[in-house]
């Protein structure tokens, strides 16, 4: 299965950006990459996700390199609430037609004062 | 606002009780997914459900089963609780992937935190 390496955690001042890098080397081509968070005792949040391009919402920047083996999710400007269980996600197709979540085991993100 | 519910935040069970947690979903997706969260384990799947009546194991399925009656709801059953299905299970649905329908984000519930005795 497609698996994805996050750092185990990172730290961050408020106010700065949060880049969190995601290796997925073994991606294939009709995979997409989800990012989620998570806050502690809450589900999983969708955050952003994206194929080939690079892609932006309210929430968050992608950043998809050109060989699709690795990405990262920026937070432009950090704050005390982003501090979160952050997921990579390969979307990979099962025989039914489903495409189930391959989670990574996330990097803890925490903004500091 | 997608909404996914499950019917209990936290629950307390026997060894060897017989468990249901529901899942119900209020925007008619097709698919359905139960989860297991582990410290140190991240999220693992146990079983998804890609339309009524039909299911699939995941990642680690031994000791559950599952049941999809209605489009709307996924039930996840342990038969006879063990102290290690002492978990945190999340339920997510999502709607189908097509040629007209690219993304299959998958939205969460609440968890439902489950210690068995």
């Amino acid at each position: 299965d497609a698996k994805t390496t996050q750092p185990t955690s990172m730290d961050c001042a408020e106010g700065r950006a949060a880049n969190l890098p995601c290796n997925h080397s073994t991606i294939s081509g009709n995979e997409y990459v989800y990012w989620y968070r998570q806050i502690h005792s809450q589900g999983p949040q969708y955050i952003i996700h994206g194929l080939k391009n690079n892609e932006t919402n309210e929430m968050a920047s992608l950043i998809i390199t050109e060989d699709r083996k690795s990405s990262t999710l920026i937070l432009p400007h950090a704050t005390l609430r982003d501090t979160a269980v952050y997921y990579c996600i390969v979307s990979r197709w099962t025989t039914s037609g489903t495409y189930k979540y391959i989670f990574g085991t996330g990097t803890r993100l925490k903004v500091l004062a | 606002d997608v909404k996914v519910t499950q019917s209990s935040r936290y629950l307390v069970k026997r060894t060897g009780e017989k468990v249901f947690l529901e899942c119900v979903q209020d925007m008619d997706h097709e698919n359905m997914f139960w989860y297991r969260q582990d410290p140190g384990l991240g999220l693992r799947l146990i079983y998804f459900s890609y339309d009524v009546k039909m299911k699939e194991k995941g990642d680690i399925p031994e000791g559950y089963s599952v049941s999809r009656e209605k489009k709307e709801r996924f039930s996840l059953i342990l038969e006879s609780a063990s102290t290690n299905q002492t978990s945190m299970y999340l339920c997510a649905s999502s709607i189908r992937r097509t040629s007209g329908r690219v993304t299959d984000t998958q939205y969460f519930g609440p968890g439902t935190r489950l210690t068995v005795l």
